[in-house]
C-alpha cells in the first residue's frame, strides 16, 4: 500500500497570500498518477488536478501542481475567499487507491 | 454530465449488513470507466473502499476485503456496495464515485454522499 502523508495538517492565511501543501508517498508514486481534490463542509470532493500537475477543465489557473515519485505540491498562488478549504491527495497508481490525511486550508 | 445519486438504509444495526445502490445518469456504466465507493467518518478524512469494472472485475481495500462485496447492473446502469458485520466504525458518509479514464482514473465525478449510521 502506498502511504501518502500530508503537510501542513492545518495552513492559516490570508486571501491574497500564495499557499503551498505537500504531499509525501511511500512508496513513490509511479507515472505521477497523483491528484488534488478539496473539500467543502458538507460537500463532495472536488477534482482539481491530475497527474502531478494537469489542471481539470474550470479550474482556475491559480491552481497548480508539481512533483514527482514522492514528493508532490500543490499550490494556490493568491488566494481567494473560495478557497478556503481542505485539500486531500490521492494516488491512483496501485490498488488501494489511498489518500493523505488531509490539509485544511483556513482564513 | 454525468450524475451518481446514492440510495439506501440510513440507519444499519451492529452486527448487521449495509447495502448501498449507486444509480448513474448521463453516461453508460458499460463505458470505459471504474466505478468505486469511497467514505468519510464524520470529522475525518477520505477512505477509498473499492472499485468495480463493468465486467464485474473489482479491486477492494484490504482492510475491508473479508467484509465487502461490490457488483455491478448493467441493465439498470447502477452498480452496489455490500459491507458485513458493520460496527461504530463503519458510521460515515459514503460516496460513489466514477474513476474516469479520460483522467487516468482519478476521480472526476462524485455523488452527494449518504450518511450511513450504525446504532442500534
Amino acid at each position: 500500500e502506498i502511504v501518502l502523508t500530508q503537510s501542513p495538517g492545518t495552513l492559516s492565511l490570508s486571501p491574497g497570500e500564495r499557499a503551498t501543501l505537500s504531499c509525501r508517498a511511500s512508496p513513490s508514486v509511479t507515472g505521477n498518477f497523483l491528484a488534488w481534490y478539496q473539500q467543502k463542509p458538507g460537500q463532495a470532493p472536488r477534482l482539481l488536478i491530475y497527474d502531478s500537475s494537469r489542471r481539470i477543465a474550470g479550474i482556475p489557473d491559480r491552481f497548480s501542481g508539481s512533483g514527482s515519485g514522492t514528493d508532490f505540491t500543490l499550490t494556490i498562488s493568491r488566494l481567494e475567499p473560495e478557497d478556503f478549504a481542505v485539500y486531500y491527495c490521492q494516488q491512483y497508481v496501485r490498488s488501494p487507491r489511498t489518500f493523505g490525511q488531509g490539509t485544511k486550508l483556513e482564513i | 454530465q454525468v450524475q451518481l445519486q446514492e440510495s439506501g438504509p440510513g440507519l444499519v444495526k451492529p452486527s448487521g449488513t449495509l447495502s448501498l445502490t449507486c444509480a448513474v445518469s448521463g453516461d453508460s456504466i458499460s463505458n470505459t470507466h471504474w466505478w468505486s465507493w469511497v467514505r468519510q467518518a464524520p470529522g475525518k478524512g477520505l477512505e477509498w473502499i473499492g472499485e468495480i469494472y463493468q465486467s464485474g472485475a473489482t479491486n477492494y481495500n484490504p482492510s475491508l476485503t473479508s467484509r465487502v462485496t461490490m457488483s455491478v447492473d448493467v441493465s439498470k446502469n447502477q452498480f452496489s456496495l455490500t459491507l458485513n458485520s458493520v460496527t461504530a466504525a463503519d458510521t460515515a458518509v459514503y460516496y460513489c464515485a466514477r474513476e474516469a479514464a479520460g483522467y487516468q482514473l482519478a476521480i472526476d465525478s462524485w455523488g452527494q454522499g449518504t450518511l450511513v449510521t450504525v446504532s442500534s
